[in-house]
């Protein structure tokens, strides 16, 4: 079975350019969630959905950070514009539910390096 | 308040050695689960283990094996005969709650890096 999908694996950009990031969970997974992991920060939760619908966007930085799930197989997280600062890699993992929904299994992740 | 501490920051053995990697947690909730993941250098994260706090029973996986004490809030983990490909960033964290309507959020240790040196 396929894992998490993430692309691209690399992004450079230039400030205030828009980013996105694309994410595909492991099929029959019923939650998704967008992590951001720096050296200063560790891994941070930036939000998460259940059955394509987000659930808890706190930890989303500010407002210009924005994800969706548009449907059971596909996410986006978008950064616009983007900064400096967002440089990171952006992780994207899926769980099943049940008593299984804490099981996060994670894609390999998007570098992102904002110029 | 929730927390996760992994004390060791990097930790260096030579091949075959056997090392525990060591993980402290804090939590009020008596309904709990602990995890450890592997971050080798290419990056991805590699789901390694969940216990819950309903099941102390050490587990053991081929080299790996994992200690879970509830007195002192530990649940470390101890890899024999170390090898090479075991060079990696280990973290624990802790999910609290259990079922829908928990908490989701997974509270990560900082993460050891083990190095393993042929």
């Amino acid at each position: 079975d396929a894992g998490v999908i993430q692309s691209p694996r690399h992004e450079v950009t230039e400030m205030g350019q828009e980013v996105t990031l694309r994410c595909k969970p492991i099929s029959g997974h019923d939650y998704l969630f967008w992590y951001r992991q720096t050296m200063m920060r560790g891994l941070e939760l930036l939000i998460y959905f259940n059955n394509n619908v987000p659930i808890d966007d706190s930890g989303m930085p500010e407002d210009r950070f924005s994800a969706k799930m548009p449907n059971a197989s596909f996410s986006t997280l978008k950064i616009q514009p983007s900064e400096p600062r967002d440089s990171a890699v952006y992780f994207c993992a899926s769980s099943r539910g049940g008593r299984s929904y804490n099981e996060q299994f994670f894609g390999p992740g998007t570098r992102l390096t904002v110029l | 308040a929730q927390k996760v501490t992994q004390a060791q920051t990097e930790i260096s053995v030579v091949e075959k050695e056997d090392v525990t990697l060591d993980c402290v947690y804090e939590t009020r909730d008596t309904t709990y689960y602990l995890f450890w993941y592997k971050q080798p250098p290419s990056g991805e994260l590699v789901f390694l283990i969940r216990r819950n706090s309903f099941d102390e029973q050490n587990e053991i996986s081929g080299r790996y094996s994992w200690n879970f004490q509830k007195s002192t809030s530990s649940f470390n983990f101890t890899i024999t005969a170390s090898q090479v490909v075991d060079s990696a960033v280990y973290f624990c964290a802790l999910s609290e709650g259990v079922g829908p309507g928990s908490n989701y959020q997974l509270i990560w240790g900082a993460g050891t890096k083990l190095i393993i040196k042929p």
